[in-house]
């Protein structure tokens, strides 16, 4: 299994502003994600993070809203850039062990004012 | 594309209570098929999982069977507890995990003392 952390936990922001989200595994995993939730939704795939390389997104997702990193293959992060209200949900990043098996962060539950 | 259809909650059930939450799913090739639990407040846990047809993936009292001619992966458990009051996901994933976790809508399920 992996163990991942989130940081932060939670924030409120001001429209117009960027927050980096950092994602770490405790373990080498082979794939990581990045998924919102919005309020009392589902979870919804923003981009699979490549290590070293560019992140590949989904259908309605885009770099500069939403940049990526994966500098090794434990950690990654992902800006939410120039935020609005509609930004306001729960970012959740996700890792896949060498069972193929997908585990959760606790999530950063982000308020845009 | 893979699409994962679950019950529309909530669903309220008395303690002691049989629970079934019906799950089916549509993908290409043979996708591995998990259960997730969000409790309030916190992020996703997983509960069960299964890789093939005919598996059945058990953890914490509740089981889910992979049947592959019925395209569905109930979950089920024969005696509720207040204490599994919470959000259940039904997800698919297909590709050995390169392409992300598609989820059902969730279920939120509610049990009364």
């Amino acid at each position: 299994s992996a163990v991942i952390s989130q940081k932060p936990s939670r924030d409120i922001c001001q429209r117009g502003t960027s927050l980096t989200i950092q994602c770490q595994v405790d373990s080498q995993v082979t794939m990581m994600f990045w998924y919102r939730q919005q309020p009392g939704q589902s979870l919804t795939l923003i981009a699979t993070a490549n290590q070293g390389s560019e992140a590949t997104y989904e259908s309605g997702f885009v770099i500069d809203k939403f940049p990526i990193s994966r500098p090794n293959l434990t950690f990654s992060t992902l800006t939410v850039s120039n935020m609005s209200p509609e930004d306001s949900s729960i970012y959740l990043c996700s890792a896949v062990d060498w069972e193929e098996t997908q585990y959760f962060g606790p999530g950063t539950r982000l308020l845009v004012l | 594309g893979n699409s994962v259809t679950q019950m529309e909650g909530p669903v309220t059930l008395s303690e002691e209570a049989f629970l079934t939450i019906n799950c089916t799913y549509t993908a290409t090739g043979y996708p591995s098929l998990f259960w997730y639990v969000q409790y309030p407040g916190e992020g996703l846990q997983l509960l069960l999982k299964a890789t093939k047809a005919d598996d059945k993936g058990s953890n914490k009292g509740f089981e889910a069977t992979y049947r592959k001619e019925t395209t569905s992966f109930h979950l089920e458990k024969g005696s509720v507890q207040v204490s599994d009051s919470a959000v259940y996901f039904c997800a698919l994933m297909s590709g050995g995990g390169a392409d992300g976790l598609t989820f059902g809508k969730g279920t939120h399920l509610i049990i009364q003392p």
